[in-house]
Order: C-alpha cells, then structure tokens, then sequence
C-alpha cells in the first residue's frame, strides 16, 4: 500500500517552456501532498505543501507564480514550472501522506521527475 | 530555530555494523523517521520512532532518546546495496517535517 507514482520521470526542454509534473497516490486517497526539489548532493528541499480542494502553502522564497500547484482530486497533484530556465534543472519529487495516519503521518514518496531546462 | 544534525558522510566495510547518528532540537515532537535515498532516486521510508527505545525491523534499527533529541539508526551485516544516503526528519509541534541533511554511507567491499 501507499504507492506514489510520478510522472514523467524525465523531462528535458528549452528554456522559457512550462512543464507539468504529475503526482498520484494510486492506492489511497491524499488529502495532503507535498512537492520537494533537490539540487544534486543537497538535501531535500520542501517547495510547497499541497491540500487537495485548497491553494497549495509555498514555503519561503519559493515563487507561486513560477511553480503552480493544482491538487484538484484526492488522487492527483500537480506540478508546473512556468516559463523554465536552466537554473530550475532539478530533482523534484512529490509525497503524500495517508489521511488515517493522522498522528504519524509518515510521507511516501513518488519516484521522482528529474527536469532538464536547456 | 529548529536544526537537525548527522553526519555528512560514513564509510563502512561489507558485513559489519554501522551506526548513524542524528541529533535535533525543534519546537515540539511528534516523532522520527529515518528515510533511505539511493543516488538519482526517491528517498523510501525505513522507521518512525515516537516513544523512547529500540525499534528493530529486520537489519535495521532505530533508536530514540526524546530527553537527549538523540536517534541512531543502526545497520547490521551491511551489504553492498546499502550504500546510499540516511535521512533524519522530525516532526515538530506543527506536524512540519522538519530533514536532516542526510549521511551519505560508504560501502566497501
């Protein structure tokens, strides 16, 4: 159980393109999931948090206008990078988290999109 | 302000036991998890500890000193495919996740 899938797991694409990131719990249902993007040999970094029927929580400096966030089903999340330049090259990786599980609420994470802005 | 500390980096020999050291101090607890993140990958969950003690789940195990914000999660008859980074994380009061910056271990034959 708790299988988080993402999709597409690589994208490469020109500079001042948008890409669109998919995130779905495929065997639950997520109330809530978060987005988390890592540079190489750096440690997770948590963008925004993502509440299915609600606007998405962004931490600080993270750009609203830039990484738009969609949870419009409790099984989809989304991801997408407006107008993308090199330095958004990154790892993103989205998790969630089961709705019972609201003492522990242990994060299970997709497989990750790994993004290539050219 | 809220800090999670580990060590960046650990080398181990194949089939021994290493042990992975997280320390923290956050506002509030509501528990412990120790992720595995293989390199280019997304990290998997390992453990969650809220209660002081020893939790072991087959080679690995993790423990929790709530009075010292002290955890170890310890490897036993290592092997190869071990070789990745360890990730500490906390919730806090909040409910945040609050990570580590990880331990990336070393594996030698």
């Amino acid at each position: 159980g708790a299988v988080v899938s993402q999709h597409p797991s690589w994208v490469i694409c020109k500079s001042g393109t948008s890409v669109k990131i998919e995130c779905r719990s495929l065997d639950f249902q997520a109330t809530t999931m978060f987005w988390y993007r890592q540079f190489p040999k750096q440690s997770l970094m948590l963008m925004a948090t993502s509440n299915e029927g609600s606007k998405a929580t962004y931490e600080q400096g993270v750009e609203k206008d830039k990484f738009l966030i969609n949870h419009a089903s409790l099984t989809l999340s989304t991801l997408t990078v407006t107008s993308a330049h090199p330095e958004d090259s990154s790892f993103y990786i989205c998790s969630a988290t089961i709705p019972e599980d609201r003492e522990v609420r242990t994060q299970y994470f997709g497989p990750g999109t790994r993004l290539l802005v050219l | 302000g809220q800090n999670i500390d580990q060590p960046t980096e650990m080398t181990a020999t194949e089939g021994a036991i290493v042990q992975i050291n997280c320390t923290y101090q956050t506002s509030g607890f509501n528990g412990l998890f120790w992720y595995q993140q293989h390199a280019g990958e997304a990290p998997t969950f390992l453990s969650y500890n809220v209660l002081d003690g020893l939790e072991e789940k087959g080679r690995f195990s993790s423990f929790l000193s709530r009075s010292k914000g002290y955890s170890y999660l310890l490897l036993k008859e290592l092997q190869m495919k071990d070789s990745a980074s360890y990730l500490c994380a906390v919730l806090d009061s909040n409910y945040q996740l609050i990570w580590g910056a990880g331990t990336k271990l070393i594996i030698k034959p």
